[in-house]
Formats: structure tokens, sequence, C-alpha cells
């Protein structure tokens, strides 16, 4: 059972461009849904987050849009640069113990094309 | 942001071998770090979590024999696939995080690229 689905699998961007990458989940009890980007052969690193009492969180270029009745959220890159290209994934997390466990996306590659 | 350091990043080793990798917080404490492996364009499976002076919880499907995790300190898990065969080639990554609450942020390690002959 998959309890975040995300889409598309992969995407590409003119330089300049938006970069719009979509997830939704199921599990109403998931408090906090962060982004991670991946570089080949590096590991995840956070980039945004966001809380489902919040409906937006804008950082720089990077945006995530709530839809906590949708239960639906998406990462906005703003005047994407050939530099964002990487593999983004999407999570949700429940629990506020340090081992309670992130349920990730299956990734988007993006590429952003000079 | 806290950071997590994993070595080695890249190990070759012939079929039958013994791998460790080690998994080191360095500017904070992780009574619980993650353990992922990671196929070729696709998702961060997690493998185990390992828990500080106790035994780690491992997925289903995952085998505890065959993947050993020691947490022995709160700045350290190790990973150690043993007997490794050529289809345990793959990229594997420890995460921790430094704090609980609401606002949990996970921090990676570089990853630990695996190739088994």
């Amino acid at each position: 059972q998959q309890q975040v689905k995300q889409s598309p699998q992969s995407l590409i961007v003119q330089k300049g461009g938006i970069s719009i990458i979509n997830c939704a989940y199921e599990n109403t009890a998931f408090d906090y849904f962060p982004w991670y980007q991946q570089f080949p052969g590096k590991g995840p690193a956070l980039l945004i987050a966001i809380r489902p009492d919040v409906s937006e969180k804008k950082e720089g270029r990077f945006t995530i849009s709530f839809n906590k009745s949708a239960k639906q959220f998406s990462l906005h890159i703003m005047d994407s640069q050939p530099g964002d290209s990487a593999t983004y994934f999407c999570a949700a997390h429940q629990g506020m113990n340090r081992d309670d466990k992130i349920i990730f996306g299956k990734g988007t590659r993006l590429h952003i094309l000079p | 942001g806290a950071v997590v350091s994993q070595h080695p990043s890249r190990v070759i080793c012939k079929s039958g071998t013994s791998v460790k990798i080690e998994c080191r917080s360095l500017d904070f404490q992780a009574t619980t770090m993650f353990w992922y492996r990671q196929f070729p364009k696709q998702s961060l499976m997690l493998m185990a979590t390992s828990n500080e002076g106790s035994k780690a919880t491992y997925e289903q499907g995952v085998e505890k024999d065959k993947f050993l995790i020691n947490h022995a300190s709160l700045t350290l898990s190790t990973l150690t696939v043993t007997s490794a065969h050529p289809e345990d080639s793959s990229f594997y990554i420890c995460s921790a995080s430094p704090m609980t609450g609401r606002n949990k942020k996970l921090f990676f390690g570089s990853g630990t690229q695996l190739s088994v002959l």
C-alpha cells in the first residue's frame, strides 16, 4: 500500500520556468510533510517542509502548497535553474518521536534545460 | 543544519566477504538512526531502525542476519552486510534526526555505493 503518491515520475522544464511536483497522501494522521532533493550519488537533503495547519510555505524560489481537505501537497520551483536538476522526494511523517518513520514518495526526476 | 557522516562512500568487494558501513552524527546525539537501501532511479526503502543500546527493528522482508546493525553509542551506528552477494549491490543511506517534536528534520548521510563482484 503506497501511502504517499508522487507525480510526475519525470519532468523537463525550460530554464526560468516553473517546476511543479505533486503528492497525495492517504493517512490523515500525518502531521509533517517535507520535501527532499537528491543529486546522483548523494544522500537526500531536506529542502523545505510544511505542517497541515499552514496552506503555503515559501523559502526563496521553493514553495509548498498544501490542501488539507484534498490530502494533497505540491512543490513549486520558480525560475527553475539547471542546478535544480535532481530527484525530488515528497514525504509524510506521523508522530512526535525520533524513531517515527517517514514515508517517501517514489520520486520525481527533474531536468532543467539550459 | 545537523551533519550526518557516512563512510565509506564507495566499496567494491568480492562475493562472500562482509562489508561494514559507518554512520555518525557529528554535532548531535542520535538515539535512533535509520538505514535505507536505494536502487537506481527508485525511492528509498527503509531497511531498519537502529536504536542505541538495543536491538534494531527490521522492516518486513529484510534479513536481520544478513544486515547486522549495531548502535553502540549515541553518535555511531554501523551496518554490516554479511557474506555479500551481487544482489546486495546497491546504494545504502543512513539518516538521523536531532530533535523531537512536530518539526522533525531528518538528515541523511552521503550514502555508500556497494558493488559486490
